[in-house]
């Protein structure tokens, strides 16, 4: 069994501030960890993947996402927030193997203040 | 150039009606999804097809039927639609089952 939770519904920050959107994942394997990002009325779109590789993963648009297995933990981190960034973000774990299907958190929002 | 397209993008219509979602994918992608989001953003995953074959089939009733007439297309048939079935629909594709999914933009089904 495998599940997500994304702690915070929402986050706002200033622009220019530091990013932190939390995910925790629980999984009875080694799990693939999965951040999407989902603009307002588009469909969500790969922002980085961890797959058992590197713990520090970079993705688009200066996000990235450190996996520690130790707090089952995969936060997502950008060091200066953008206005173009305030979006929904979703946060998804899968199996390394067996069953494909990711299992998706509910989504944070990010708010991003001038 | 759309790596995966939806058509339409909103879709109102009447309880009781039946209607279709059409997806597509120029990716040359194997497997192909269908996602429900409802209104608090919660995504749910309602069908999986990997070659033209279902593979995932979670609870969902019967009145939605998926379509995949090849690798490139799978549709979403919902027969007798409910106030419930309002939601956004997305369709997404794979390269296989264990690579990361693409989305399309997705479909607004409002029911009245």
């Amino acid at each position: 069994a495998q599940s997500v939770t994304q702690l915070g519904s929402h986050v706002s920050v200033s622009e220019g501030a530091l990013v932190l959107l939390r995910c925790n994942y629980s999984s009875s394997v080694p799990p693939y960890l999965f951040w999407y990002v989902q603009y307002p009325n588009q469909g969500l779109q790969l922002l980085l993947k961890y797959t058992s590789a590197a713990t520090l993963v970079k993705g688009i648009n200066g996000f990235e996402a450190e996996f520690k297995k130790s707090e089952t933990s995969f936060h997502l981190t950008k060091p200066s927030a953008h206005m173009s960034d305030a979006a929904e973000y979703f946060c998804a774990v899968r199996s390394s193997g067996g069953s494909y299907i990711p299992t998706f958190g509910r989504g944070t929002s990010l708010i991003v203040h001038p | 150039d759309t790596a995966v397209s939806q058509t339409p993008k909103y879709l109102v219509t009447q309880m009781g009606n039946d209607k279709s979602i059409k997806c597509e994918q120029n990716l040359g992608h194997d497997t192909m999804y269908w996602y429900k989001q409802d209104s608090k953003k919660f995504l749910k995953i309602m069908f999986s097809y990997n070659n033209k074959e279902l593979i995932i089939n979670e609870t969902v009733p019967n009145r939605f039927s998926p379509k995949s007439p090849d690798k490139a297309h799978l549709n979403l048939h919902i027969n007798s639609l409910e106030l419930g079935d309002s939601a956004v629909y997305f369709c997404a594709s794979s390269q296989t089952q264990a690579n990361e999914q693409y989305f399309g933009p997705g479909t607004r089904l409002t029911v009245t």
